[in-house]
């Protein structure tokens, strides 16, 4: 089972303040990473999958990018709004275990 | 996409008694999935529901603490049992589809409180 870590475990930002966390794996045997979005009482969402090492996909104001080589992907918030507070979660495809999660609190 | 629904959403329970979770899925899915998250812990897989056989539990989950349920394809259970506050979490259920890989889909979890 690979090893997932998520940093920082939470963040705290204005509202408008842009942000990034990271989620750091394995660099050996890599296949795809997702990204989920868990909002407080609802399931949590995939947002991205990354597959090639130099990927970067981009959802509205939120984008990803993903080195494969040295094992980390950024997960970016651009403008950030209150209804971007949640807990974002990666994982490797393949496996069923996650990262701890960065717990994002978006202040207005 | 598979839709799940969990049930219940949130609960208060004293400690010593059991409450069981529920997962319907809006289609049929050989194995589902059963995790926990601590407070400040990563979501943790804690067993796999087969259907027509026994679940498959992770080190440190012994199916007398959590019994699982799968009588069908679509259906399944999860019981917390004797609990303790050492318990309280969020439970989540999953199903998974292969899209580039194994992409899990949610259950909208359940808040469990034992005081």
């Amino acid at each position: 089972i690979l090893n997932v870590e998520q940093s920082p475990q939470s963040l705290h930002v204005q509202e408008g303040d842009s942000t990034n966390f990271t989620c750091s794996f394995p660099s050996s045997n890599f296949y795809a990473l997702h990204w989920y979005r868990w909002e407080t009482a609802k399931s949590p969402e995939a947002l991205f999958v990354m597959t090639l090492n130099g990927d970067e996909k981009k959802k509205g104001r939120i984008s990803a990018t993903l080195n494969t080589k040295e094992g980390y992907s950024y997960l970016y918030i651009k403008g950030s709004q209150p209804e971007d507070s949640a807990t974002y979660l990666c994982a490797p495809a393949r496996q069923l275990t996650f990262g701890s999660g960065t717990q994002l609190t978006v202040l207005p | 996409s598979a839709v799940i629904s969990q049930k219940p959403s949130r609960d208060i329970c004293q400690r010593g008694t059991s409450l069981t979770i529920q997962c319907q899925v809006d289609s049929q899915v050989t194995m589902m999935f059963w995790y926990r998250q601590q407070p400040g812990q990563s979501l943790t897989l804690i067993a796999t529901a087969n259907q027509g056989s026994e679940a498959t539990y992770e080190s440190g989950f012994v199916i007398d603490k959590f019994p699982i349920s799968r009588p069908n394809l679509t259906f399944s259970t999860l019981t917390v049992s004797n609990m303790s506050p050492e318990d309280s979490s969020i439970y989540l259920c999953s199903v998974v589809e292969q899209v580039q890989g194994t992409e899990a889909f949610f259950g909208q979890g359940t808040r469990l409180t034992v005081v």
